[in-house]
């Protein structure tokens, strides 16, 4: 079955500086894709970036880049010149193939400090 | 707009009184679904939907129903809601089941905010 892991509860960063949200996942799909949500107080689930796993280069969207490895089975969310409106809560998730849903982390509370 | 809309946003209710929760979509999508999100859990699901007359269970279906009459309606139904059911919930939609070669991002309502006492 699939998992999504991501151990860090939460996280400080200055603004300004570049941040790395962890994420770890185990599938047996031969091809999949994994997907970043960020979900600010409000409550909303805003769509960040994704990756499908035979995408050749690491995928970027603005100040968001993923770090991709797969043989370690990691995607690690970068925000760059991190802002205070990227205090949030950041999700990690994965689609098993042809189910339609998606498998959540726990999640990783990102609060960035003026 | 494009949008996943949920009513209501907010729900204080007591043990076993029937409700519903009611999503909408309007960008045609074919695949909807139910989540719950509760704190260190992450969101889980609860029902979705591949399309009309198409439902299937997902990851905690107890306590819940669901149907889908029309494309663009996916109501939650809490028959006889307990405490242990009090979470934010989610609906969302996508264009097609999300998978590594679609990269089709699922769109999410604001959620509901229910509490059952």
């Amino acid at each position: 079955a699939q998992k999504i892991t991501q151990t860090q509860p939460g996280m400080f960063v200055q603004e300004k500086e570049a941040v790395t949200l962890d994420c770890t996942y185990d599938t047996s799909d031969p091809s999949y894709g994994l997907f970043w949500y960020k979900q600010p107080s409000s409550g909303e689930m805003i769509f960040l970036i994704y990756q499908g796993s035979y995408d050749q280069q690491n995928a970027t969207e603005g100040r968001y880049s993923l770090n991709f490895q797969k043989a370690r089975k990691s995607a690690n969310l970068v925000i760059s010149a991190s802002q205070l409106g990227d205090s949030a809560m950041y999700f990690c998730a994965i689609p098993p193939s042809n189910t339609g849903k998606l498998i959540f982390g726990q999640g990783t509370t990102l609060q960035v400090k003026p | 707009e494009a949008q996943v809309t949920q009513n209501p946003r907010y729900l204080i209710t007591v043990t076993g009184k029937k409700l519903t929760v009611t999503c909408s979509q309007n960008m045609n999508h074919e695949y909807m679904s139910w989540y719950r999100q509760d704190p260190g859990l992450g969101l889980r699901q609860i029902y979705y939907s591949m399309n009309v007359e198409v439902t299937d269970k997902g990851d905690v279906p107890e306590g819940y129903k669901v149907s889908r009459k029309e494309k663009r309606n996916f109501p939650l139904i809490l028959e006889s809601p307990s405490p242990n059911q009090t979470s934010l919930y989610f609906c969302a939609s996508s264009l097609s089941l999300a998978g590594a070669l679609g990269g089709h991002e699922q769109f999410f309502g604001p959620g509901t905010r229910l509490t059952v006492l």
